[in-house]
C-alpha cells in the first residue's frame, strides 16, 4: 500500500501565477482533505472533497479551489498566487470512520 | 469555533529525561483527541488518540488521556531518545454531525531531545 502520495513534492511559482497540486489517496479512501501549514504553524483546513463535491471549506479565499476524480484522487489549485501563499501543503485521505493518514505534503514558494 | 492551545516551545531535553507537552482544547461538542507527529522534511503521522473522556491513548511509549474537566489532552513519555525529536501536534476533531472528520490543530511543539 503506497499510503496518500502528493505531487511535485516541490515547487516555485512567480507572484499572480496558477498553481495545480495532486493527490491520491490511500487505498480504501474514499474522503480527501487538503491542509495548508505556513512555516512553525499548525495546519489549517483547506476543503474537504467526498464524492466528488466540496463537502466542508475552511476559510480560505475562493482562490482556492479543488477537485475531486472518480478514482477519488484530488487536485488543489490557487489562483493569482500570493506570497502569503508559500507554504507547505498537506493531503489527508480518509474513508468513514477511520483516522486520516497524511501525505508528505508539497512545498510551494511563491517568489 | 473550536480551537486547540499547546504550550509554547521550543522543548529541549537530555536523552532519557521526561517530556511533558500541555494541550488545551476548546470545542462546542464531545471532540475525539489526537496527536500527531512530524519529522523534518516529512508530513504527519498520528501517533495516539482518544474518543470520549477519560480514555488514555499511547503508542510507542507516549501517553496521553482525554481530561473533561480540564479539557486537556496532555502527552507525557517517561523517557525519551534523539529519535523522539520532531514537531507534536495537538488536534481534534468535533463530534458534531457538520465536522465530517475535519482536523483543528495546535500551533505545535517542537522536541529536540540531546544524547
Amino acid at each position: 500500500d503506497a499510503g496518500v502520495t502528493q505531487s511535485p513534492t516541490h515547487l516555485i511559482k512567480t507572484r499572480g501565477q496558477q498553481v495545480t497540486l495532486r493527490c491520491s489517496p490511500k487505498s480504501g479512501h474514499d474522503t480527501v482533505s487538503w491542509y495548508q501549514q505556513a512555516l512553525g504553524q499548525g495546519p489549517q483546513f483547506i476543503f474537504q472533497y467526498y464524492e466528488e463535491e466540496e463537502r466542508q471549506r475552511g476559510n480560505f479565499p475562493d482562490r482556492f479551489s479543488g477537485h475531486q476524480f472518480p478514482n477519488y484522487s484530488s487536485e488543489l489549485n490557487v489562483n493569482a498566487l500570493l506570497l502569503g501563499d508559500s507554504a507547505l501543503y498537506l493531503c489527508a485521505s480518509r474513508r468513514q470512520d477511520t483516522e486520516a493518514f497524511f501525505g508528505q505534503g508539497t512545498r510551494l514558494t511563491v517568489v | 469555533g473550536d480551537s486547540v492551545t499547546q504550550m509554547e516551545g521550543p522543548v529541549t531535553l537530555s536523552e532519557e529525561a521526561f517530556l511533558t507537552i500541555n494541550c488545551t482544547y476548546t470545542a462546542t461538542g464531545y471532540p475525539s483527541l489526537f496527536w500527531y507527529v512530524q519529522y523534518p522534511g516529512e508530513g504527519l503521522q498520528l501517533l495516539l488518540k482518544a474518543t470520549k473522556a477519560d480514555d488514555k491513548g499511547s503508542n510507542k511509549g507516549f501517553e496521553a488521556t482525554y481530561r473533561k474537566e480540564t479539557t486537556s489532552f496532555h502527552l507525557e513519555k517517561g523517557s525519551v531518545q534523539v529519535s523522539d525529536s520532531a514537531v507534536y501536534f495537538c488536534a481534534l476533531i468535533d463530534a458534531g454531525g457538520t465536522s465530517y472528520g475535519k482536523l483543528t490543530f495546535g500551533q505545535g511543539t517542537i522536541l529536540t531531545v540531546h544524547p
